[in-house]
């Protein structure tokens, strides 16, 4: 167990709604990082966040946003769902050591269908 | 920014055999190689990891291998079992940079 923990495991949402999947990272980690994984592909990066900002971006759109709290927990909010958001929402912990690699600690993810 | 490709998307052996999965990348400042696996409906963990002052890493069945004048790395699974039936992930990360890119995963079959 990598102690990073998601919910709701499982969910289903119609076209047009929003939805928020949470995230509580590993003990001590100070940096979380969202995935989206779509069947039968690798992890694709969303965004990072730090210290409650965000740090780092992928080629996803604004509907794709996050919050980070005080405690380092983190929100995933997708506006507008699309029947291609249908995924595994991964979330990552990890420090921000450089000399450590910056390991990341995936959860066990959020599976989101859109219908 | 960089780009991994990993090879083969399947792979399947028979039980007792070793198996092979290899990945390149092309930002030569990536220095962190992580290697992640994921059983089905599971997030991935990972499993082991290679800096790039190292050239070889083993840790009991398995084993990574780093070539950075090619760019390449490769997982090696000797002595393969059932439970090692999953999908394996490679990723790479620059110096500085706080983000791995994936591979696109090898699905790998060990039949018993």
């Amino acid at each position: 167990e990598t102690g990073v923990t998601q919910s709701p495991t499982h969910l289903i949402k119609t076209r047009g709604q929003q939805v928020t999947l949470r995230c509580s990272s590993q003990s001590g980690h100070n940096t979380v990082s969202w995935y989206q994984q779509a069947l039968g592909q690798g992890p694709q990066f969303i965004f990072q966040y730090y210290r409650e900002e965000e740090n780092g971006r992928g080629n996803f759109p604004p509907r794709f946003s996050g919050l980070q709290f005080p405690n380092y927990s983190s929100e995933l909010n997708v506006n507008a769902l699309e029947l291609d958001d249908s995924a595994l929402y991964l979330c990552a912990s990890s420090t921000r050591q450089l000399s450590s690699g910056n390991t990341i600690y995936f959860g066990e993810g959020s599976w989101l269908t859109v219908v | 920014g960089e780009n991994v490709e990993q090879h083969p998307s399947t792979l399947s052996v028979q039980e007792g055999d070793s198996a092979v999965i290899k990945c390149t990348y092309s930002d030569s400042a990536s220095n962190y190689f992580p290697w992640y696996k994921q059983e089905l409906g599971k997030g991935p963990q990972l499993i082991i990891d290679i800096r790039s002052n190292v050239g070889e890493k083993k840790d009991q069945r398995i084993a990574v291998t780093l070539n950075k004048t090619a760019k390449h790395f490769s997982l090696h699974i000797t002595e393969t079992q059932p439970e090692d039936s999953a999908v394996y992930f490679c990723a790479a990360k620059a110096g500085g940079s706080y983000i791995p890119t994936f591979g696109r995963g090898t699905s790998l079959i060990v039949h018993p």
